[in-house]
């Protein structure tokens, strides 16, 4: 158990489903993370939020959608996906701090197994 | 674009066989640099970290790697393998305040 969880832990959904992925972290981290972990590729960031800020929003698709309430969850906000949009959704979260060098360690969730049909 | 390199995709050894796994970056200056392993079935966890300090870090299960700054290389190493070290292990590097950057991943199978 790593203090991140993640629901659902199994996701397949049609191309006009809308969906919402869920991670909460119970470490009192403040930077929150959203990775796409595909087949044979490098883990991908897909957005930060630091103090409920989104700091980082590494060119993603309009057709996900973050949102980050509170320090605590972080939710990713699915419609209208494509096939190839199929992966691990990894949530992390650290310590850092606004303006702190990336140091901190990441811990990451469970993941979430999405499959766009 | 920065990029981490881990050349070996899948490395199969015997148990008590010695392990290197290679990890190279194309960061310039001042780099942080981290290795996560990924058991089977199982989340994303640290398994090592270099800030600053003796390039020669020490993590947990009996792993180290040691940061070559010249070589711009952070090899992950074990002396003797052992079945339960079967997994995918990540090299990951960050300089400043940019995100994290993984690299592909090297699958590891340890046999009997």
């Amino acid at each position: 158990e790593t203090g991140v969880t993640q629901t659902p832990r199994h996701l397949v959904m049609g191309m006009t489903n809308k969906k919402s992925l869920k991670c909460e972290q119970h470490l009192g981290h403040n930077a929150m993370y959203w990775y796409k972990q595909s087949a044979k590729k490098p883990l991908e960031l897909m957005f930060v939020y630091n103090f409920k800020e989104q700091t980082e929003n590494n060119s993603v698709p309009s057709r996900f959608s973050p949102e980050c309430p509170n320090s605590s969850h972080l939710f990713l906000h699915l419609h209208t996906l494509q096939p190839e949009d199929s992966a691990l959704y990894l949530c992390a979260s650290s310590s850092r701090a606004s303006g702190e060098s990336m140091t901190d360690t990441q811990y990451f969730g469970p993941g979430t197994r999405l499959t766009v049909l | 674009a920065q990029s981490v390199s881990q050349h070996n995709h899948h490395v199969i050894l015997s148990e008590a066989a010695s392990l290197e796994l290679g990890c190279n970056y194309s960061y310039g200056g001042t780099v942080n640099l981290f290795w996560y392993v990924q058991y089977p079935g199982q989340h994303l966890q640290l398994l090592l970290k270099y800030f600053s300090g003796d390039p020669l870090v020490k993590g947990i299960k009996g792993f180290e790697a040691e940061f070559i700054k010249s070589k711009f290389s952070f090899n992950l190493r074990k002396p003797s393998v052992q079945w339960s070290d079967t997994a995918e292990y990540f090299c990951a590097v960050t300089k400043g305040n940019t995100p994290l950057v993984f690299g592909k991943g090297t699958r590891l199978s340890v046999i009997a």
